[in-house]
């Protein structure tokens, strides 16, 4: 079955500190590959997302991610975080020839420390 | 923006309760989905619809079903809630596999 691995479930950072979050998935066929956040209280939404192309993909609000396909990975970076960044993140991988259905990580819960 | 509207934000119900759960998107899009968020599980998928009428369980579809008989609208239905469905629950809609848009969530208490 696909899965998605998101090794940290908690992570606390100091304001200007740079930033990984780590994403593994599990299937070997063609995916997209797509990170969401849910700041505190509101709804999830899309930071960025991988189809094809060049693997490092950039976001919004300065993030970054790089979909490394031999390691089956699409980590989360921002080289310095803010005290807003404090949210719940989520990596999300879709099997392209297969319909629509999204797997989800466990999500990683960031605090930044002002 | 494709915007999702979930009717209720915040739900109390009692135990052996039909509850219903109505979600509405406005952009055409033919994809539904629900699922129940829970601290340290993540999202999980319940029921999800590619068309009209059309439904497939989920991950963990128990104790739940859903309808669609429009293609803008996609309802959860709890058919006699039961205290382990307290949760957090999301609708999503997309066209095809280019990024999930969700609603802003309903969080379902059942005592």
């Amino acid at each position: 079955a696909q899965s998605v691995s998101q090794h940290n479930h908690h992570v606390i950072l100091s304001e200007a500190a740079s930033l990984e979050l780590g994403c593994n998935y599990s299937y070997g066929g063609t995916v997209n590959l797509f990170w969401y956040v849910q700041y505190p209280g509101q709804h999830l939404q899309l930071l960025l997302k991988y189809f094809s192309g060049d693997p490092l993909v950039k976001g919004i609000k300065g993030f970054e991610a790089e979909f490394i396909k031999s390691k089956f990975s699409f980590n989360l970076r921002k080289p310095s975080v803010q005290w807003s960044d404090t949210a719940e993140y989520f990596c999300a991988v879709t099997r392209t020839n297969t319909g629509n259905q999204f797997y989800f990580g466990t999500g990683t819960s960031l605090t930044v420390i002002p | 923006d494709v915007k999702v509207t979930q009717s209720s934000r915040y739900l109390v119900k009692r135990t052996g309760e039909k509850v219903f759960l109505e979600c509405v998107q406005d952009m055409d899009h033919e994809n539904m989905f629900w699922y129940r968020q829970d601290p340290g599980l993540g999202l999980r998928l319940i029921y999800f619809s590619y068309d009209v009428k059309m439904k497939e369980k989920g991950d963990i579809p128990e104790g739940y079903s859903v309808s669609r008989e429009k293609k803008e609208r996609f309802s959860l239905i709890l058919e006699s809630a039961s205290t382990n469905q307290t949760s957090m629950y999301l609708c999503a809609s997309s066209f095809a596999s280019y990024g999930y848009t969700f609603g802003s969530g309903t969080r379902l208490t059942v005592v």
